[in-house]
C-alpha cells in the first residue's frame, strides 16, 4: 500500500470549490505530519502551494492566493487541499508530500479539471 | 532573483551513466539544501534524494541507494546528480529544487533536464 494516496482525477465547475484529498497509509497518523501541496501545470516544474500541520502551524507559498487552503480530516487520516472560487487557471496536477522514514514521499497526484 | 538552471537534455544507452547539473544564483548556495526529483512522462513526482551544499551531506531514497551520487562545487554554486547503470525506466525529466534544511518547502525548482535511455 502506498504511503500517500490521492484520487487520480477530479472535476469541478468554475466558481465552485474543490477538495483534494491525500490519504495516509494506515499506521501513519496524519496528525503528526506536515502536509505539503504542490501544483504542476503541463510543461512546467511543480510550484509550492502551502504547508499544513494545524490551524496554528501552516504556511502559504509566496504569492499563492488565499483561496488555496489546507486542512486535515483525522477520521479519514487525510490531508486536504481546498480550492475555493475555482478558476480555469487552477486546472493542473496537484501533489501532496510528507517526510516519512527519512525520505520525502509524494502522493501519486490528482489531475484537476475545471469545466 | 533566485534561479536554478539545469543542464540540457541527454540521450544515454542502457548501462551508461548520466550527470545532471543545477547552477544556483540569486541566493547563498550553501544556505539551502538541493533535492532531486524525477518525473517520467505522464507519471507522478519521485523524490531521489537531498544534499546539503554546505557540508556535502546527502540522503538518498532507498530505491536509488548505490546508484546515485549527489555532489556540488561551491565555488560555482552548482549541484550535480549522477545516476549510474541506466535502464529504460530511468527515462524521465529530472528536476533540482531547493529547500531550507528540514522543511519540505521546495520553493524554487530548476527547469528540468530530460534524460532519455535508449539503445
Amino acid at each position: 500500500q502506498a504511503v500517500l494516496t490521492q484520487p487520480s482525477s477530479l472535476s469541478a465547475s468554475p466558481g465552485a470549490s474543490a477538495s483534494l484529498t491525500c490519504t495516509l497509509r494506515s499506521g501513519i497518523n496524519v496528525g503528526t505530519y506536515n502536509i505539503y501541496w504542490y501544483q504542476q501545470k503541463p510543461g512546467s516544474p511543480p510550484q509550492f502551494l502551502l504547508r499544513y500541520k494545524s490551524d496554528s502551524d501552516k504556511q502559504q507559498g509566496s504569492g499563492v492566493p488565499s483561496r488555496f487552503s489546507g486542512s486535515k480530516d483525522a477520521s479519514a487520516n487525510a490531508g486536504i487541499l481546498l480550492i475555493s472560487g475555482l478558476q480555469s487557471e487552477d486546472e493542473a496536477d496537484y501533489y501532496c508530500m510528507i517526510w516519512h522514514s527519512s525520505a520525502w514521499v509524494f502522493g501519486g497526484g490528482t489531475k484537476l479539471t475545471v469545466l | 532573483q533566485v534561479q536554478l538552471v539545469q543542464s540540457g537534455a541527454e540521450v544515454k544507452k542502457p548501462g551508461a551513466s548520466v550527470k545532471v547539473s543545477c547552477k544556483a544564483s540569486g541566493y547563498t548556495f550553501t544556505s539551502y539544501d538541493i533535492n532531486w526529483v524525477r518525473q517520467a512522462t505522464g507519471q507522478g513526482l519521485e523524490w531521489m534524494g537531498w544534499m546539503n551544499p554546505n557540508t556535502g551531506d546527502t540522503g538518498y531514497a532507498q530505491k536509488f541507494q548505490g546508484r546515485v551520487t549527489m555532489t556540488r562545487t561551491t565555488s560555482i554554486s552548482t549541484a550535480y546528480m549522477e545516476l549510474r547503470s541506466l535502464r529504460s525506466e530511468d527515462t524521465a525529466v529530472y528536476y533540482c529544487a531547493r529547500n531550507l534544511p528540514s522543511t519540505g518547502t521546495f520553493d524554487n525548482w530548476g527547469q528540468g533536464s530530460l534524460v532519455t535511455v535508449s539503445s
